[in-house]
């Protein structure tokens, strides 16, 4: 079984509806991160935990918001999509050492219509 | 400021033959680590090497190497025979200290590699 899983994989929704993207890790990491990647654009930060009580915004997170429920579990939420926010969202674990290697899940396509 | 420059967008290469995809970084840390990923059609990111900014010995896993040498602050990746399940998107990384204490990992763009049986 995969160490981090991210569901949906795929999803098409319409501007204004509230989505929730999920990310569930058994590598026993302390760090979560969530990422979009666009065309051309490679990876861009969106929110970052430390741990369950700590979380911090990234360089794009307006219009996201995420919850930490557990260690295991990080949720990235747009609460009223729009067209631009159709990309690539990928989950990212990473054990404690800031320097450690990132490990990434599947990655979900949205699409917003 | 952190950044990563991959400056080839898209390579393409015939089946068996050697390539070299470049990642030049900027930093103002001493201390820093760099990452490459793989990235194939199906669209998971594949952790491929980490190195640190004290080791700059080449590494050699397989066909893959890579050059690190901080003189030209560059690490390089080079596909030796290539095959057409290296066609990928590649990504070069970055993490250091940088502002605010926050290890911060910086992407380059990718660059795609398509291999042509």
């Amino acid at each position: 079984d995969a160490d981090v899983t991210q569901t949906p994989r795929n999803r098409i929704t319409k501007t204004g509806k509230r989505i929730m993207l999920e990310c569930s890790q058994t590598k026993g990491h302390d760090r979560m991160y969530w990422y979009r990647q666009d065309p051309g654009l490679g990876l861009r930060l969106i929110y970052y935990s430390f741990d369950v009580k700590d979380i911090n915004k990234g360089e794009i997170s307006d219009g996201y918001s995420v919850s930490r429920q557990a260690q295991a579990k990080f949720s990235l939420s747009l609460e009223s999509a729009i067209p631009n926010q159709t990309a690539l969202y990928f989950c990212a674990t990473q054990l404690a050492g800031a320097t450690d290697t990132q490990y990434f899940g599947p990655g979900t396509r949205l699409t917003v219509l | 400021a952190q950044k990563v420059t991959q400056a080839q967008t898209e390579i393409s290469v015939v089946e068996k033959e050697d390539v070299t995809l470049d990642c030049v970084y900027e930093t103002r840390d001493t201390t820093y680590y760099l990452f490459w990923y793989k990235q194939p059609p199906s669209g998971e990111l594949v952790f491929l090497i980490r190195r640190n900014s004290f080791d700059e010995q080449n590494e050699i896993s397989g066909r893959y190497s890579w050059n690190f040498q901080k003189s030209t602050s560059s690490f390089n990746f080079t596909i030796t025979a290539s095959q057409v399940v290296d066609s990928a998107v590649y990504f070069c990384a970055l993490s250091d200290p940088g502002d605010g204490g926050y290890q911060k990992v910086t992407f380059g763009t990718g660059t795609k590699l398509q291999v042509i049986p």
